[in-house]
């Protein structure tokens, strides 16, 4: 139990597009997701918290209106990167942490990770 | 595949004293290896970063050391304090970008 995927693994795409990524918990509820980036030869570095049902928790230097987190339901978040530019080229990966009976616990289940390519 | 341990899962000590938190992986073919700190509710924060080429990485009274070739890495804490106290994860990182994490080590320190 308590796989989180992530769809797409890799995207490549053109500079001024936006691209969608999603981070699903497959089999348990995730009152919590946490959204990662990495970028080469850097630490994985916390973008933002998102909780469903409200407006995610952004980490200082990141943008919101650049980065969008959905999160409306229990078992699906999003992340929209818009208007991509190369220097937004890494490595996004997700976590969830999962509610058993309405207590939430701490442990954080990942998921594989999107390598985004902005051309 | 990639299997990543943390032993032990928890451990409790003193204030003040050194201690170590083992973490140690199946494949030693790795791009990178990574120890993060979680505090009850909160997203990683990342503490140190061991690229493939390198034996350790040292932050304050942090130092961790990386052998790949016994597929091992340490997190020395030195002069523990009450404020260390969280969960320590470690994560590996491979070639192809998929990383994995361990199951952490819940460390309290006792004022």
């Amino acid at each position: 139990g308590a796989v989180v995927s992530q769809h797409p693994s890799r995207v490549i795409c053109k500079s001024g597009t936006s691209v969608k990524i999603e981070c699903r918990s497959l089999d348990f509820q995730a009152t919590t997701m946490f959204w990662y980036r990495q970028f080469p030869k850097q630490s994985l570095m916390l973008m933002a918290t998102s909780n469903e049902g409200s407006k995610a928790t952004y980490e200082q230097g990141v943008e919101k209106d650049k980065f969008l987190i959905n999160h409306a339901s229990l078992t699906l978040s999003t992340l929209t990167v818009t208007s991509a530019h190369p220097e937004d080229s890494s490595f996004y990966i997700c976590s969830a942490t999962r509610t058993y009976g309405g207590l939430h616990t701490d442990t954080q289940y990942f998921g594989p990770g999107t390598r985004l390519t902005v051309l | 595949k990639q299997e990543v341990t943390q032993i032990p899962a928890a451990l409790s000590v003193p204030e003040g004293e050194n201690l170590v938190l083992n973490c140690s992986f199946t494949d030693s073919a790795i791009y990178n290896l990574q120890w993060f700190r979680q505090d009850p509710g909160k997203g990683l924060t990342s503490l140190l970063l061991i690229q493939s080429s390198q034996r350790e990485q040292t932050s304050g009274r942090l130092n961790a050391s990386l052998d790949k070739s016994s597929g091992r890495s340490t997190l020395y804490i030195a002069a523990s304090q009450p404020g260390d106290s969280a969960t320590y994860l470690c994560a590996v990182r491979s070639g192809d970008g998929d990383m994995r994490f361990g199951a952490g080590t819940r460390l309290t320190v006792k004022p």
